[in-house]
């Protein structure tokens, strides 16, 4: 079945560095996929939308030069985070819509910035 | 702007049936979600409904929509162990499409 996959499945890394993880759709095509982040026992908040071929839409308040998302082929999308910080610590979610009414997540990637 | 709310806790025992409510804002959405998620884990669609139903089956999962009202529910009967997860809400935004906005989910405990 559809699937998608994250990786890495969790990463450390010092304050100031950059983290780039990717998302991929196994198995079908995604033209547009979804990036979330989820702090712990919080819901997912959508971040941006990655499009395949064109730059990405990001939501009120996620900075764009912090998270670049790089939508580089009808499988693959990498959110960079940039000069990461503490702050910058959570449980980023990938997923990808197979049609209308289904999207499929990504395991999610665990950042902890030192 | 568009909301999603799911009552945060519910303990039931092994065997009864578990009800999980959500309430939504936007009265334009298509679809609307029940996503599982257990410890440290992605995200798992468990089932959706379009907007113009209001009752959806499958299997030991039942979800009642309450258009009117904005009322979601999910219903799993014969609850068991391996149900214990965080049970999140959506709704898809009008005119976006699979933009999704997320309940902050419910926690399900089952207990023997």
């Amino acid at each position: 079945g559809a699937v998608v996959s994250q990786h890495p499945s969790r990463v450390i890394c010092k304050s100031g560095t950059s983290v780039k993880i990717e998302c991929r759709s196994l198995d079908f095509q995604a033209t547009t996929m979804f990036w979330y982040r989820q702090f712990p026992k919080q819901s997912l908040m959508l971040m941006a939308t990655s499009n395949e071929g064109s730059k990405a839409t990001y939501e009120q308040g996620v900075e764009k030069d912090k998270f670049l998302i790089n939508h580089a082929s009808l499988t693959l999308s990498t959110l960079t985070v940039t000069s990461a910080h503490p702050e910058d610590s959570s449980f980023y979610i990938c997923s990808a819509p197979i049609d209308q009414e289904t999207q499929y997540f990504g395991p999610g990637t665990r950042l902890l910035v030192l | 702007g568009e909301d999603v709310e799911q009552s945060l806790f519910l303990s039931v025992r092994e065997g009864d049936s578990s009800v999980i409510n959500c309430t939504y804002t936007d009265s334009s959405s298509t679809y609307l979600y029940w996503y599982k998620q257990e410890p440290g884990a992605g995200l798992q669609l468990l089932t959706y409904i379009f907007s113009n139903m209001d009752m959806k089956q499958d299997q030991r999962l039942t979800v009642l929509l309450n258009k009117k009202d904005k009322h979601l529910s999910l219903r799993i009967a014969d609850t068991q162990t391996g149900d214990s997860a965080i049970y999140f809400c959506a709704e898809s935004i009008s005119g976006g499409y699979n933009k999704l906005i997320f309940g902050a989910g419910t926690r399900l405990a089952v207990h023997p």
